[in-house]
């Protein structure tokens, strides 16, 4: 079982719509996690980080941390076609563990 | 956060050379770390580039295959050597600072 968990998608919505992205895991050490972004031919950008359960919300997107359940969200609200592109969650402890990806396709 | 500048972007290179890349970045920062991005699967640490001591290489990556240099607190080189087309990837280097891991912008690497 990979330490992180993540549907690599692709996952196609329409403008307007509500994005759900989400990720598992499975060692309860972790302490700090964070949603990237990754648009094609780019390196990955930090979007949100987050240390405890809860929700953190920053402008159109909320993180959500269930530690007792092992499973973050990334939501997004009002998608728009710019958001198009890999979101990875990431997770860590003494090393940051990534997920494999999600690909989102708004569309107009 | 930190400005990070990687060069080449991309390269298609022969089996059986070497490629260097280079990071570049605008504040001294005390750890550098060298990923590999491979098509659906997620980031792999390869290497932490640590100022004035060797290169701490995670479990599946040699010294002599990805030798890594790291002369001052700005700056650090990855070298990709004696590719096979198994190397074809996308390399990226990444620092930790204030902001948590900020990335390049990656570099592409065909090896045919």
């Amino acid at each position: 079982q990979k330490e992180v968990e993540q549907d690599p998608g692709p996952l196609s919505v329409p403008e307007g719509a509500i994005v759900s992205l989400n990720c598992t895991y499975s060692n309860s050490a972790f302490q700090y996690f964070m949603w990237y972004r990754q648009y094609s031919r780019k390196g990955p950008e930090l979007l949100m980080y987050t240390y405890s359960s809860g929700n953190k919300e920053d402008g159109r997107f909320t993180a959500q941390v269930d530690k007792s359940s092992k499973y973050i969200s990334l939501f997004i609200r009002d998608s728009q076609p710019s958001d198009s592109a890999t979101y990875l969650c990431a997770m860590s402890r003494s090393e940051v563990i990534f997920g494999t990806g999600t690909r989102l396709q708004v569309f107009p | 956060s930190a400005v990070i500048s990687q060069k080449p972007s991309r390269d298609i290179c022969q089996r059986g050379t070497s490629l260097t890349i280079q990071c570049q970045v605008d504040s001294q920062v005390t750890m550098m770390f060298w990923y590999r991005q491979q098509p659906g699967q997620s980031l792999t640490l390869i290497a932490t580039a640590n100022q004035g001591s060797e290169a701490t290489y995670e479990s599946g990556f040699v010294i002599d295959k990805f030798p890594i240099s790291r002369p001052n607190l700005t700056f650090s080189t990855l070298t990709v050597s004696n590719m096979s087309p198994e190397d074809s990837s996308i390399y990226l280097c990444s620092v930790l600072d204030g902001d948590g891991y900020t990335f390049g912008s990656g570099t592409r690497l065909t090896v045919v």
